[in-house]
C-alpha cells in the first residue's frame, strides 16, 4: 500500500518564476492538505481539497492556488516566486476526518 | 497566543532511557484531537500518536504514550527505552472542532538519542 507520495523532491527556481508541485494521496484517502514549512519553524496550513474543491485555507497570498483531480491527486501552483518562498512544501492525505499522513515533501529553493 | 507551544528546543537522552517532551496548548473548542508526528533530518513528517479531547484514556503506540491532562492543557509525549533512531524533531500539533480542520502545529523539539 503507497503512502502519500510527492513530486519532484528538490525544486530550483528564480524570483518572479512560476512552480508547480504535485501530490498523489495514500490509497482509500480523498482529503488533500498542503502546508508550508519554513526552515526552523513547524508546519503552516496552506490549504485543503476535498471533492475537487478548496475547502480551507490558511492565511497565504493568491499567489498560492491548487486543483484537486477526479483521482484525489493534488497540485500547488505558486505564481510570482519570492524569496520568502523557499520553504519544505508538505502535503497531507486523509479519509474524511481521520488522521492527516504526510508525504516525503518538496524542497523549494528561490534564489 | 500561540496555539501550540513546546518549550523545549532540544533535549538529549540517552540510549534505552524514557523522555518526555513537552506539549501545552490552547483551545476553547470542547472537542479537539491532538497529534504528535516524528520528522527525520529527511523532511518527512511521520504520525505516531492521537489523543482526543473525550478520549479518558492516554494514547499509547508501542514505545509512544502520551500523558494528557486536560485540566492543565498539555499533552505530552513519552518514549520508553530510547532508540538511535529516535533522534529526530518531534511536532505536537492540535486540529480544533469538528470536521477536518487544519493542523496547528508547534515550534518542534529537537530529540538527540546518545549511545
Amino acid at each position: 500500500d503507497a503512502g502519500v507520495t510527492q513530486s519532484p523532491t528538490h525544486l530550483i527556481k528564480t524570483r518572479g518564476q512560476q512552480v508547480t508541485l504535485r501530490c498523489s494521496p495514500k490509497s482509500g484517502h480523498d482529503t488533500v492538505s498542503w502546508y508550508q514549512q519554513a526552515l526552523g519553524q513547524g508546519p503552516q496550513f496552506i490549504f485543503q481539497y476535498y471533492e475537487e474543491e478548496e475547502r480551507q485555507r490558511g492565511n497565504f497570498p493568491d499567489r498560492f492556488s491548487g486543483h484537486q483531480f477526479p483521482n484525489y491527486s493534488s497540485e500547488l501552483n505558486v505564481n510570482a516566486l519570492l524569496l520568502g518562498d523557499s520553504a519544505l512544501y508538505l502535503c497531507a492525505s486523509s479519509y474524511f476526518t481521520d488522521t492527516q499522513y504526510f508525504g516525503p515533501g518538496t524542497r523549494l529553493t528561490v534564489l | 497566543a500561540q496555539k501550540i507551544t513546546q518549550t523545549q528546543p532540544g533535549m538529549f537522552v540517552q540510549e534505552k532511557e524514557a523522555v518526555t517532551l513537552d506539549c501545552t496548548y490552547d483551545t476553547s473548542d470542547q472537542s479537539y484531537g491532538l497529534f504528535w508526528y516524528k520528522q527525520p533530518s529527511s523532511g518527512e513528517m511521520i504520525f505516531l500518536i492521537y489523543q482526543g479531547s473525550y478520549d479518558e484514556q492516554n494514547a499509547t503506540e508501542g514505545r509512544y504514550s502520551l500523558n494528557f491532562q486536560k485540566a492543565r492543557k498539555s499533552a505530552n509525549l513519552v518514549i520508553s527505552a530510547s532508540q538511535l533512531g529516535d533522534s529526530a524533531m518531534y511536532f505536537c500539533a492540535m486540529r480544533e472542532g469538528r470536521g477536518n480542520t487544519p493542523l496547528v502545529f508547534g515550534k518542534g523539539t529537537r530529540l538527540s538519542v546518545i549511545a
